[in-house]
């Protein structure tokens, strides 16, 4: 089955810096990478997405970048914010929806 | 629309009792998720129905958990008996596609003592 690596598990920067989530999988049939972001008590929710016919998305601060052929993909968050601070997941669908381990991302003002 | 519906938002049972979670999708989405989350094991895909039928329950546990939607617009995720190691924030997700965006409800945090 579909096995998503996650990292780094755990994220600090200082407000305005940038941050970088990494991800890797295993199916090269899997076609749809969305992100999510999880606050404390609160279900999942997403934040971009990209499909395999795109290479990079962006939407203003967040960017997605996706390279099919070495099978990852990367969220970029640029002029950090306090309120940025969340647990972001990646995700990989072929047909079911399968999520990466998480990143505790922490924005010190 | 208010979103994807769960309830009861908490529950706190004994050991051995049964315990209903319960799922309302948004209106017209035709794909239904189950997840559990917990911090050593992350987010969990149990098992997702399309189109009111299960397509894939390989990741629900035991055959203490089972699923239903009899219908669009509900679903239950049933434990039985609850065990202690079942607790867990148990999601519900609802996407218009298998490969579209799937909105979450807010969970039921499930506690076995």
């Amino acid at each position: 089955g579909e096995n998503v690596e996650q990292h780094p598990s755990t994220l600090s920067v200082q407000e305005g810096d940038s941050a970088v989530i990494k991800c890797t999988y295993s199916d090269s049939a899997s076609n749809y990478f969305p992100w999510y972001k999880q606050e404390l008590g609160k279900g999942p929710q997403l934040i971009i997405d990209i499909r395999s016919n795109v290479g990079e998305k962006k939407d203003q601060r967040i960017a997605v970048t996706l390279n099919k052929t070495a099978k990852h993909f990367s969220l970029h968050i640029t002029e950090t914010q306090p309120e940025d601070s969340a647990v972001y997941f990646c995700a990989v669908s072929g047909g079911k929806l399968i999520f990466g381990q998480g990143t505790e991302l922490s924005v010190k003002p | 629309d208010a979103g994807v519906i769960q309830s009861p938002r908490h529950e706190v049972t004994e050991m051995g009792q049964e315990v209903t979670l319960r799922c309302k999708p948004i209106s017209g989405h035709n794909s239904l998720f189950w997840y559990r989350q917990t911090m050593m094991r992350g987010l969990e895909l149990l098992i997702y129905f399309n189109n009111n039928v299960p397509i894939d329950d390989s990741g629900m546990p035991e055959d203490r958990f089972s699923a239903k939607m009899p219908n669009a617009s509900f679903s239950t995720l049933k434990i039985q008996p609850s065990e202690p190691r079942d607790s867990a924030v148990y999601f519900c997700a609802s996407s218009l596609a298998v490969k579209g965006e799937a909105f979450f409800g807010q969970g039921t945090r499930l506690t076995v003592v």
